[in-house]
């Protein structure tokens, strides 16, 4: 089945670490998108990748950064400076071409804690 | 980026209608209306979307105002699955930006 794959499910994070949340897809699609959300809130988004090698910053990406090397892969590392990590972190992709029309697919999530 | 507004919480009986409001006043023209749905510890799941006419699929219709200022998410009958967080976003064309708001939460009563 096509889909978004995100993993680990649940990862801790000790202080000064850095941490690497993977996501995969198998749709084909050219947009990738993180997005972090803490309980209660809505969805806050971290970075964006419109097609491979290239990637921009959203609205949170102080912290974070990205790389798009594969069409099918978006990982996100959660760096040492970002201080307050502890939050849900959901991948997403879309088709593509940035008309407005193309639906977002999110994968399941990884809950991100700090020890 | 287009703002929308939707109240914190609704709630139905199971079995009945729906209506789930947004404002979106500062939608501008060619901007895309979505409409997705969290369930707890999940991520969201596409409903539907529109830009100008109504629309209808299997779960559910989409009502756009024909100023463009506000949508209605209408649930036909709500199930006990329908119990969710409910999005409401304008997409603007030429940008990536999908940015959610805090969303509804939908509580149906049995």
């Amino acid at each position: 089945d096509g889909g978004i794959t995100q993993s680990p499910k649940y990862l801790f994070r000790k202080e000064g670490q850095n941490v690497t949340l993977s996501c995969e897809q198998n749709l084909n699609h050219d947009a990738m998108y993180w997005y972090r959300q803490d309980p209660g809130q809505g969805l806050r988004l971290i970075y964006y990748s419109q097609i491979v090698n290239d990637f921009q910053k959203g609205d949170i990406a102080e912290g974070y950064s990205v790389s798009r090397e594969k069409k099918e892969s978006f990982p996100l590392t959660v760096t040492s400076a970002q201080k307050n990590p502890t939050a849900f972190y959901l991948c997403a992709s879309s088709i593509g071409a940035g008309t407005g029309f193309e639906k977002l697919f999110f994968g399941s999530g990884t809950q991100l804690s700090v020890l | 980026d287009a703002k929308t507004t939707q109240p914190n919480s609704m709630e139905s009986n199971e079995e009945e209608p729906v209506h789930l409001p947004c404002n979106h006043s500062t939608i501008s023209g060619t901007d895309y209306i979505h409409w997705y749905r969290q369930l707890p510890s999940q991520g969201p799941e596409y409903v539907i979307h529109g830009l100008t006419s109504n629309v209808n699929n299997r779960m559910a219709s989409l009502a756009i105002a024909e100023d463009r200022k506000s949508s209605t998410l209408i649930l036909h009958r709500a199930t006990l699955r329908d119990a969710a967080v409910y999005y409401c976003i304008g997409v603007q064309v030429g940008t990536y930006k999908y940015i959610f708001g805090t969303g509804t939460r939908l509580k149906v009563l049995a």
